[in-house]
């Protein structure tokens, strides 16, 4: 398997764009996983699904964010209205197992700068 | 949600043991304990994971005492290919645990 593939791997917008990140989990694997990273907040969990399901979003920072997972092997972050503060690399994992329980594999993120 | 805390940065040469400790006062009953290590430009990848006591694997052992209120990572005889970014997760979504939450990591620099 190639693993969880990302794209863009770099993206620079103006803000008040739409901006759409892209995942492809590692086929087989229940759960996914949006993360983002920055310096001053460090790795935090944005949401996660479960078999497509949305679980747990309380991660999503405001109603500008949103993710879909319309099927097993893709999801996608859409910002919209983007901000300069939403400036991040934003990761996607995956995992076979419960949140925790298992190891989760991370795609090599998106680095979003928002100008 | 589980509150955790690593050194910033440590320091070691190569073949020494080095030991990173993450403190977790909150850990709850159900939470497990993760390490990954994450080199600059890429996303995290998995080192070990454990529940309580021990736990060893090709590349590291974890050690976790009886309160779990700590874990620590021992990565033994490190090279230079170890200097990285450390992270503890701790958390289990499946079991009623806390959400989970990533430590701050820590910066591991190995030299010659």
């Amino acid at each position: 398997d190639a693993g969880v593939i990302q794209s863009p791997r770099h993206e620079v917008t103006e803000m008040g764009q739409e901006v759409t990140l892209r995942c492809k989990p590692i086929s087989g694997h229940d759960y996914l996983f949006w993360y983002r990273q920055t310096m001053m907040r460090g790795l935090e969990l944005l949401i996660y699904f479960n078999n497509n399901v949305p679980i747990d979003d309380s991660g999503m920072p405001e109603d500008r964010f949103s993710a879909k997972m319309p099927n097993a092997s893709f999801s996608t972050l859409k910002i919209q209205p983007s901000e300069p503060r939403d400036s991040a690399v934003y990761f996607c994992a995956s995992s076979l197992e419960a949140p925790g329980r298992d190891e989760q594999y991370f795609g090599p993120g998106t680095r979003l700068t928002v100008t | 949600l589980a509150k955790t805390t690593q050194p910033i940065s440590m320091d070691s040469y190569e073949g020494q043991e080095v030991n990173i400790t993450c403190s977790h006062n909150n850990i709850a009953t159900n939470d497990y304990i993760t390490w990954y290590q994450q080199f600059p430009s890429q996303g995290p990848r998995f080192i070990i994971q454990g529940y309580k006591t021990k736990v060893t694997n090709e590349v590291a052992s974890l050690f976790i005492p009886a309160d779990r209120k700590s874990s620590t990572l021992s990565l033994p005889r490190v090279s230079l290919s170890d200097t990285a970014v450390y992270y503890c997760l701790v958390g289990d979504f499946g079991g009623g645990g806390n959400k989970l939450t990533f430590g701050t990591g820590t910066q591991l620099k190995v030299e010659l």
